[in-house]
């Protein structure tokens, strides 16, 4: 099956810094999710990107799918940033979500 | 637009016990997917449902259950509990499932003592 790998695995951050965030797959997709997992648990959508780049304010993201990968661009990071960021794929039937282990992002004022 | 409501968000329960979870999705989606999330294995896929039928299964043991409704609700049961199902339970809709893009709810983080 579709492999994910994100890297890196924990970031730590001073607020105001930019980060950038990679998500490698292994084979070909449609689509590529980003999202954000709130302290209490939700994963909250921030990009819905197959390819080409997308920008959301302070975010954006790029999807190479030609190379099988992806970044997501945080600038001016503030502390509500915080949290865990995980990119995901649909499997071979589009029916289910793979997802990578997620990045830890901690920013300190 | 009402987004993804999971009911219960906090449940503890004895081992050995079953559970059922709900999930209504955002109005207008058919496709309904369930995910376990744990600190060792992350986040992994339980099942996916679309219009009432069952079309994807991830790889969890038969205890593991699921059934979606006409109105596209679903529900995950979880029969003779152990410990290792403690878990927060996500589930996603979408419109078609089909490579569109997933929407989560707050997910049911249940506990088993």
């Amino acid at each position: 099956g579709i492999q994910v790998e994100q890297s890196p695995p924990d970031l730590i951050l001073q607020e105001g810094a930019n980060s950038t965030l990679r998500c490698n797959f292994s084979d070909s997709v449609n689509n590529l999710q980003w999202f954000h997992q709130n302290p209490w648990g939700q994963l909250i959508n921030l990009f819905y990107i197959p390819s080409g780049t997308k920008q959301n304010g302070r975010l954006s993201a790029t999807t190479v799918a030609t190379e099988r990968y992806s970044l997501l661009y945080i600038s001016s990071s503030q502390t509500t940033d915080s949290g865990v960021y995980f990119c995901a794929v649909p499997n071979q039937a589009g029916t289910a979500l793979i997802f990578g282990k997620g990045t830890t992002l901690s920013v300190s004022s | 637009k009402a987004g993804v409501t999971q009911t219960p968000r906090y449940l503890i329960k004895t081992r050995g016990q079953q559970v059922t979870l709900s999930c209504s999705p955002i109005s207008g989606h058919r496709s309904v997917s369930w995910y376990q999330q744990t600190p060792g294995q992350g986040l992994q896929f339980l099942f996916e449902y679309f219009s009432e039928t069952q079309r994807n299964k991830g790889n969890f043991p038969g205890r593991f259950s699921g059934r979606q409704f006409s109105n596209s609700r679903s529900e995950m049961n979880v029969s003779t509990l152990e410990l290792g199902d403690s878990a927060l339970y996500l589930c996603a809709s979408s419109p078609q499932g089909e490579d569109t893009e997933a929407f989560f709810g707050q997910g049911t983080r249940l506990t088993v003592v």
